[in-house]
């Protein structure tokens, strides 16, 4: 089965500091690759996804991430965090298809003033 | 905003007893999903359902069981609450008309089991 790890568990970062948050996937064939993220006490809300073309994708509020099919990986970046970017940041794997997303176990992120 | 709701939003209950949530949604998607979500394991999948009556297990399906009798409706039912069933549950659906694979989240129904 598919897995997907997050390898930071919480992230403290001052406000205008570079963030790069990473994800790995461990699964040989066609992938789709999502970041969701859930504000304080809010739901999950999909923040960019990758399906094919361009592996640099850009999403809502100055984020972005990079497919490296060669590292299994997709890591979310974003050049200056805001202290409104305090949330919980999940990655995303649909595999081959399929109609199950695995999830990651998430990266808290903490922006401070 | 996908039209989706989950009742009720907050519930404690009891070791032992039943509980059902539900999840509503207005677009008829044929693909509805409930997950779990705990500290330090992300969200895990309990069941989903891929159409009326059409159902099958996640991950973490020990100790629920799903009902979808009609296309809005996706019901989640523990049948004797234990206390590590304690979680926030969150419903979603999946577009059967753009962005597939996607998925779109409700806001979530707080169960705590004491």
């Amino acid at each position: 089965a598919q897995s997907v790890s997050q390898h930071n568990h919480h992230v403290i970062l001052s406000e205008a500091a570079s963030l790069e948050l990473g994800c790995n996937y461990s699964y040989g064939g066609t992938v789709n690759l999502f970041w969701y993220v859930q504000y304080p006490g809010q739901h999950l809300q999909l923040l960019l996804k990758y399906f094919s073309g361009d592996p640099l994708v850009k999403g809502i509020k100055g984020f972005e991430a990079e497919f490296i099919k060669s590292k299994f990986s997709f890591n979310l970046r974003k050049p200056s965090v805001q202290w409104s970017d305090t949330a919980e940041y999940f990655c995303a794997v649909n595999t081959g298809g399929g109609n199950k997303l695995t999830f990651g176990t998430g990266t808290q992120l903490k922006v401070e003033l | 905003d996908a039209g989706i709701t989950q009742s009720p939003r907050h519930k404690v209950t009891e070791t032992g007893t039943p509980v059902t949530l539900r999840c509503h949604q207005t677009e008829n998607h044929r693909y509805m999903y409930w997950y779990r979500q705990d500290p330090g394991h992300g969200l895990r999948l309990i069941h989903y359902s891929y159409g009326v009556k059409d159902t099958d297990k996640g991950e973490v399906s020990d100790g629920y069981s799903v009902s979808r009798s009609k296309t809005e409706d996706f019901l989640l039912t523990l049948e004797s609450a234990t206390s590590s069933q304690t979680s926030v549950y969150f419903c979603a659906i999946r577009s059967d008309r753009e962005n597939p694979y996607e998925q779109y989240f409700g806001p979530g129904t707080r169960l705590t089991v004491t």
